[in-house]
């Protein structure tokens, strides 16, 4: 069970989009339409941005959208804005247990 | 709302064993098609799912650390708990409790809680 591969950091300026990839295997990512992805600022719990794959929870801005192809999803931030400056964790299920990716953190230049 | 808590030691000594407890309100752990699981965080690093438990009261672990884990459910107290034995400095965390919900998706968390294992 190795986690799933993120970059280490993006970045961008306020108003553009950035896109975080997280690839895995045919035995998560590319085996269930079940990719999440989560925000975490400094000293606070993961948020859930991202569900099944595209699907915001009540509340998300729809600045976030999410996709997959293959084994790698995908999370785009569109119109970015200061307070988007956080780690984005993606995870997937993997069949009776879970598997996160490394987290990428996002700056906003 | 849904609402979880972690509690416990904040501090163990090495090769004992850490406890916590999450502590759910605002749903039942005894009923619903959720799991209840646990999470944890070194300083610095990213997130490591531990395991996972059933309403059923059945369990999956992580791989890496089936053979020290145990997750169990108290649902006259509607609480959850983890139990990790043989701990050394590698399993100092924050460790978070959470609900899975029905995107097979961890919906909702505990603020998290900071184990330190030292003697």
């Amino acid at each position: 069970q190795s986690a799933l591969t993120q970059p280490a950091s993006v970045s961008g300026s306020p108003g553009q989009s950035i896109t975080i990839s997280c690839t895995g295997t045919s035995s998560d990512v590319g085996g269930y339409n079940f990719v999440s992805w989560f925000q975490q600022h400094p000293g606070k719990a993961p948020k859930l941005m991202i569900s099944e794959g595209s699907k915001r929870p009540s509340g998300v801005s729809n600045r976030f959208s999410g996709s997959k192809s293959g084994n790698t999803a995908s999370l785009t931030v569109s119109g970015l804005q200061a307070e988007d400056e956080a780690d984005y964790y993606c995870c997937s299920y993997a069949g009776a247990s879970w598997v996160f990716g490394g987290g990428t953190k996002l700056t906003v230049l | 709302q849904v609402q979880l808590r972690e509690s416990g030691p904040g501090l163990v000594k090495p090769s004992q064993t850490l406890s916590l407890t999450c502590t759910v309100s605002g749903a039942s752990i005894s009923s619903g098609s959720y799991y209840w699981s646990w999470i944890r965080q070194p300083a610095g690093k990213g997130l490591e799912y531990i395991g996972r438990i059933y309403t059923s009261g059945t369990t999956n672990y992580n791989p890496s650390l089936k053979s020290r884990v145990t997750i169990s459910l108290d649902t006259s107290k509607n609480q959850f708990s983890l139990k990790l034995n043989s701990v050394t400095a590698a399993d100092t965390a924050v460790y978070y409790c959470a609900r899975v919900g029905g995107g097979l998706d961890f919906d909702y968390w505990g603020q998290g809680m900071l184990v330190t294992v030292s003697s």
